[in-house]
Order: C-alpha cells, then structure tokens, then sequence
C-alpha cells in the first residue's frame, strides 16, 4: 500500500523560504507517475503548486511568480517543495499527492491523485 | 490558462436527495477531468477520472459525464459520509492543472 508523508517546519518567517519532504513508503518513486504538491490556504480551496516526474521534469503554477522549486531524490524516494520569499498568503496546509500513471488504460493516461499525504499546516509569520 | 468554475457555489441537501454539481472550463478539456472530495480535516479523494470514471472504491451512487467544457458530478442518494466540499480539476496541457473553487454540499 502506498503510503505519503509529508514533513518540514511548520512556522517560516516573511520573506524565508518554505522546505517540505514527502516520503513515499510501498512503491518505488521512480516509475511512470508524477509526484504533486497542493496547497489549501484557510478556508479557501484547492491550489494546484506543481509536480515532478522523476524521469524528466518538473512543472508547477505560474500564479506562484518563479518561486517554487520541486525536485526529487529517488535515492531516499522522496520528493521535495522549496517556496521562497514566503508570505502570509502561503499559509495553508500542503499536501503532497502522487498522480498515478495508466497509461493506455485510460484516456488521459492519468488516474489522477489517487494517494494523498496527511498534509502539514504551514504558517508564515515573524 | 484553463479556469474552472463551478456552481452552486454551496447546496443544501437531506440525506437520500440527489445532488448535482456542475463544473465548466474556460477552454476545452477534452476529457481530462477529475473529481475530488474532501471533508475537513481529511486529505482530498479522488472519485473520478477521465471525466467519468469511477476511481477504485469510490460508491455506484457517484457518477459523472461531460466532455470539453461543461461536466457533472451527480451523486444519486446522499449518505451522511457524502457531505463535503468537491472539487473538479483538469489535466490538460499546458499547465497549471487548476482546480475548481469547489461545491459544498451541506446537510439541510
């Protein structure tokens, strides 16, 4: 069973920068899947940060202006998420989740992100 | 950038009601269209894939249709571990793979 956990700090300082880890237990973090991370900020919804395909590249959210960095350590089958220049506006609990591949399977040749960490609550705040 | 809006924005409903959840997208999606519930204090679950595809687990009561910009999450009798907030997100290129504000769905 595929299991997600997410770790880091959970108070940043403004202007710092946001570290998180997900390690994934019961599957190799080096196949066909891509590896997300998502935020909800305080009762607001869903937010889209980005993911990572151990493979090859890594993509994230425009809206986040160049300060994310995801990157992978099949080595440790982690993945982890850099924010910088936080502020009170990235206060939210992230969670990280893996978009698992189907390939011809289904039409998109993505289940979607079916395993999902516990999420952490990150607060930026002097 | 593809948006997604869905409506209602909240509804309330009674146990054994049907609810019906729209989701539309700025620009076609094709059928790269997925549906999330998520209860507070949980981590999101995915329930469908593909626009209409049942994730492995995920009740008969749920079902979902559409394909390029207007889609529907229908689930056909409440149960009490139904109320939630859901999401639709799509997965066409390019990215961001944005979500959907969400639909509430709360007990009357």
């Amino acid at each position: 069973q595929v299991q997600l956990q997410e770790s880091g700090p959970g108070l940043v300082k403004p202007s710092g920068t946001l570290s998180l880890t997900c390690v994934v237990s019961g599957a190799s973090i080096n196949t066909n899947d891509w590896w997300s991370w998502v935020r909800q900020p305080l009762g607001k919804g869903l937010e889209w940060i980005g993911e990572i395909y151990p493979r090859g590249n890594s993509i994230d959210n425009p809206s986040l202006n160049n300060r994310v960095t995801i990157s992978v350590d099949t080595s440790k089958n982690e993945f982890s998420l850099r924010l910088t220049s936080v502020t009170a506006a990235d206060t939210a609990v992230y969670y990280c989740a893996r978009v698992s591949y189907c390939g011809g399977e289904c039409y998109s040749g993505y289940h979607g992100m079916d395993v999902w960490g516990q999420g952490i609550t990150v607060i930026v705040s002097s | 950038e593809v948006v997604l809006t869905q409506s209602p924005a909240s509804v309330s409903l009674s146990p054994g009601e049907r609810a019906t959840l729209s989701c539309r997208a700025s620009h076609s999606v094709s059928n790269f269209l997925f549906w999330y519930q998520h209860k507070p204090g949980q981590s999101p679950r995915l329930l469908i894939y593909d626009a209409s595809n049942r994730a492995t687990g995920i009740p008969a009561r749920f079902s979902a249709s559409g394909s390029g910009t207007d889609f529907t999450l229908t689930i056909s009798s409440l149960e009490p571990e139904d109320f939630a907030v859901y999401y639709c997100q799509h997965r066409s290129s390019p990215p961001p793979f944005t979500f959907g504000p969400g639909t509430k769905v709360d007990l009357k």
